[in-house]
């Protein structure tokens, strides 16, 4: 079974800092691969996706990630953090036919300082 | 267009009470998801209908929990008799179809306190 890895709970960037989250799937076949963002008290809200093709991903937000099928990893990646980026970053990975079977991370918290 | 709306936002019950969340998803939205998600973890998915069939309940705990979407449209998810683990946020989701291309559209979720 698909299964999902934030490896940080929780990260500090300055603001106008760069930032990078990680993820890291595990998954038998060519995964599909989401980024979410979820703001305090909110829903999840689509950032960007993967199913195949180019491996560098551009999102909203000024958001992108790349997929690494070597690492098994997809990153998320901007290049300058605003305050209003401060939130919790779900990635998740899902089967190649639907999406009854998403699995989540636990999620990264990113903390921006003025 | 008008997101997922989901009621209410907070509930705080005791424990062996029961409670109802409910779910109107984005109108032509065919396939409606519940997710749980407890403090400091992802969502987990409970139940997918599509339309007012179940794809998928295999992670739902059917002694307690139960989902139904009659017409096809809103959904109601009922926890009886909660318990202390219940507490968490239940989030509604929708998409257009059940492809990977369809992406899902979150409500602000219920967030339920079993004490």
């Amino acid at each position: 079974a698909q299964s999902v890895t934030q490896p940080d709970i929780h990260i500090t960037v300055s603001e106008g800092a760069s930032l990078e989250l990680r993820c890291n799937y595990s998954y038998g076949a060519t995964p599909y691969l989401f980024w979410y963002v979820q703001s305090p008290g909110q829903g999840l809200q689509l950032l960007l996706k993967y199913f195949s093709g180019d491996t560098l991903v551009q999102g909203i937000k000024g958001f992108e990630a790349e997929f690494k099928r070597s690492q098994s990893s997809f990153n998320l990646r901007k290049p300058s953090v605003h305050w209003s980026d401060a939130a919790e970053y779900f990635c998740a990975v899902g089967p190649s036919y639907n999406n009854n079977d998403m699995r989540f991370g636990a999620g990264t918290r990113l903390t921006v300082k003025p | 267009e008008a997101g997922v709306a989901q009621s209410p936002r907070y509930k705080i019950i005791e424990k062996r009470q029961s409670v109802a969340f409910w779910c109107n998803p984005i109108s032509g939205h065919a396939t409606l998801y519940w997710y749980q998600q407890i403090l400091g973890q992802g969502p987990k998915l409970l139940i997918q209908f599509q339309n007012n069939g179940v794809v998928d309940d295999s992670q739902l705990p059917k002694d307690r929990f139960s989902a139904e979407r009659l017409k096809g449209v809103d959904s109601t998810l009922k926890i009886q008799p909660a318990k202390l683990e219940d507490s968490a946020v239940y989030l509604c989701a929708s998409s257009l179809a059940s492809e990977p291309n369809s992406p899902l559209h979150f409500g602000n979720g219920t967030r339920l306190t079993v004490t």
